[in-house]
């Protein structure tokens, strides 16, 4: 596709449970980021990948998150035994190596009731 | 640790110029992000100032200083739709390719 495309765009859970977000980044890009944003905040930073070094997960918030990227394309966010604080966008975002501008996805909308 | 301020809200009239702030303090610099989002919707890339100076495109121009840890967004001849929120976003290459964000600005212009 010609950009970031991220699914599901909505998801409604209830706590407790474990949630799975996928990223497909721009084809031939190296470098994928995961935010997290939570209403009316910026942008925070959770994990980074660059082609095959180890990821930066220094942003990651806690051990029930965590992250996966196969090869060079798509990228998997997975929140296990999700809280009530875990409710925000998390955005996606792809560049063509880590001196370049991010392209964004469009998010997904979590919430946890 | 890292620093990101820029206001958190601003109002102007459409047809005018508006100038948003934002200022850094940050353990390493590779580059300063400007990035717009509209509600609802994925942030955009505006504009990146690496060198000290004024990047113009279109109707919007960024500034950066290095020495003073500045840098400034300014949008000419304004439009409804450029009501949006702006982020101002760091690369602190010390740390790999991630951005630093700061909170954003909201700008609401009116008629």
């Amino acid at each position: 596709g010609a950009g970031v495309s991220q699914s599901p765009s909505n998801k409604v859970t209830e706590k407790g449970k474990d949630v799975e977000l996928r990223c497909d980044p721009i084809s031939g890009h190296t470098a994928l980021y995961w935010y997290r944003q939570r209403l009316g905040q910026g942008l925070e930073f959770l994990i980074y990948f660059q082609g095959n070094s180890a990821p930066d997960k220094s942003g990651l918030p806690s051990d029930r998150f965590s992250a996966e990227r196969t090869g060079e394309s798509v990228s998997t966010l997975t929140i296990q035994r999700t809280q009530q604080e875990d409710s925000a966008v998390y955005l996606c975002a792809s560049s063509l190596n880590r001196a370049n501008e991010q392209f964004f996805g469009p998010g997904t909308r979590l919430t946890v009731l | 640790g890292q620093n990101i301020d820029q206001p958190t809200e601003m109002t102007a009239t459409e047809g005018a110029i508006v100038q948003i702030n934002c200022t850094y303090q940050t353990s390493g610099f590779n580059g300063l992000f400007w990035y717009q989002q509209h509600a609802g919707e994925a942030p955009t890339f505006l504009s990146y100032n690496v060198l000290d100076g004024l990047e113009e495109k279109g109707r919007f121009s960024s500034f950066l200083s290095r020495s003073k840890g500045y840098s400034y967004l300014l949008l000419k001849e304004l439009q409804m739709k450029d009501s949006a929120s702006y982020l101002c976003a760091v690369k602190n290459d010390n740390q790999g390719g991630k951005l630093i964000f700061g909170q954003g600005t909201e700008l609401s212009v009116k008629p």
